[in-house]
């Protein structure tokens, strides 16, 4: 199947610093990628949409200018977690599809597991 | 309103059994798609199988099969033969046509006993 890569696997950082999770569709052109958050034990909470080249689509109740959300190409989505704080530690995951309609699969990177300490 | 629903947080099964997890949905699309993804401790997803509203047959993949029950809205999976390998969490998603997100149930922790 294809593969998507998310990097770093895991980050520890100081309450108040910045944080880039960056996600790469490595053999496909992924029109879409999505970014999930999800607590221990608990299911993937969709957080945004984006498509390459325009805005991010956020979901109700997740802060815009909290997580950044950049699609700079076809094979590149970012998400910066802005002035993390402990309750911002979690499991972040991407996902990046090609092609639309209900059968495009999702692709999964690893994810990223965020410590704020 | 909860569009996914996965009611067993929990289930065992001895090795080498068959195990049911559930999973009932709720959309008023006519066209949708039902995903079964499994997620081991180490944090991957891994899409197991796939199942459209359209399909006139169950969708089989290997020991994995869906039991899909439109008129029930439920899209159970089926895994035969179980393995220690499959324990792991499985996450039942559903994506409609007029949407392209992918939305999520709660999930089932599977512990496959020797």
């Amino acid at each position: 199947g294809a593969v998507v890569s998310q990097h770093p696997s895991r980050v520890i950082c100081k309450s108040g610093t910045s944080v880039k999770i960056e996600c790469r569709s490595l053999d496909f052109q992924a029109t879409t990628m999505f970014w999930y958050r999800q607590f221990p034990k608990q299911s993937l909470m969709l957080m945004a949409t984006s498509n390459e080249g325009s805005k991010a689509t956020y979901e109700q109740g997740v802060e815009k200018d909290k997580f950044l959300i950049n699609h700079a190409s076809l094979t590149l989505s970012t998400l910066t977690v802005t002035s993390a704080h402990p309750e911002d530690s979690s499991f972040y995951i991407c996902s990046a599809s090609w092609g639309t309609g209900i059968r495009a699969e999702a692709f999964f990177g690893q994810g990223t597991r965020l410590t704020v300490v | 309103a909860q569009k996914i629903t996965q009611t067993q947080p929990g289930m065992f099964v001895q090795e080498k059994e068959a195990v049911t997890l559930d999973c009932t949905y709720d959309t008023s699309d006519p066209s949708y798609g039902l995903f079964w993804y499994k997620q081991p401790s180490s944090g991957e997803m891994i899409f197991l199988i796939y199942q459209g509203s359209y399909d006139q047959q169950n969708a089989t993949e290997g020991r994995y099969s869906l039991n899909f029950q439109k008129a029930r809205k439920s899209a159970n999976l089926v895994i035969s033969a179980s393995q220690l390998g499959d324990s792991a969490m499985y996450f039942c998603a559903m994506r409609e046509d007029s949407s392209y997100k992918l939305i999520f149930g709660s999930g089932t922790r599977l512990l496959v006993r020797p």
